[in-house]
């Protein structure tokens, strides 16, 4: 199946720093690229819905100004927190969807494990 | 509102068979996914189902009932790694995904 590779997979930082987490389709091109995070034991809450060369559809309730999306390429998005606090800790998962259809499947990465001291 | 009904926990035997059901209230449906995630892991995907009934993948079945909004993963020959939680996942009529909160497969030996 289709490839979607997450980077980095754990990352700690200081409060108040900005951490950036690469999302990218390794071996097809991504028109639409989701972000989700949860928390343990938790579903997946959608934080945005990115695509290419236009600005992120954000969830209700999602800061846009400290979640920032860019998804700059066919096979790459980024999500950056911004001044990030011990609350913003959590997993950050994206998703990738196969093809042009809204009901093409949909292929995750890793995920990122964010820690904020 | 929407909504996705899943049992929070299922037990089963290695070897056996299980059925892990799951029920929405979606406003309007574009199709049904289950994925599979280990603890502290990413999903990764099962299946699809966007018409009526059975599909079968190796020890892994999904069905839908899109007149009963239902569908149930069956899981054959239960191995020890198939201990994860479940995910159903609806795409409603904005072709939105909303999540069922997942079922913790448990297998004993």
């Amino acid at each position: 199946g289709a490839v979607v590779s997450q980077h980095p997979s754990r990352v700690i930082c200081k409060s108040g720093t900005s951490v950036k987490i690469e999302c990218r389709s390794l071996d097809f091109q991504a028109t639409t690229m989701f972000w989700y995070r949860q928390f343990p034991k938790q579903s997946l809450m959608l934080m945005a819905t990115s695509n290419e060369g236009s600005k992120a559809t954000y969830e209700q309730g999602v800061e846009k100004d400290k979640f920032l999306i860019n998804h700059a390429s066919l096979t790459l998005s980024t999500l950056t927190v911004t001044s990030a606090h011990p609350e913003d800790s959590s997993f950050y998962i994206c998703s990738a969807r196969v093809g042009d259809s809204d009901t093409g499947e949909l292929f995750f990465g890793e995920g990122s494990r964010l820690t904020v001291l | 509102g929407q909504n996705i009904d899943q049992p929070t926990e299922m037990t089963a035997t290695e070897g056996a068979i299980v059925q892990i059901n799951c029920t929405y209230q979606t406003s309007g449906f574009n199709g049904l996914f289950w994925y599979q995630q280990h603890a502290g892991e990413a999903p990764t995907f099962l299946s699809y189902n966007v018409l009526d009934g059975l599909e079968e993948k190796g020890r892994f079945s999904s069905f839908l009932s899109r007149s009963k909004g239902y569908s149930y993963l069956l899981l054959k020959e239960l191995q020890m790694k198939d201990s994860a939680s479940y995910l159903c996942a609806v795409v409603d009529s904005n072709y939105q995904l909303i999540w069922g909160a997942g079922t913790k497969l448990i297998i004993k030996p």
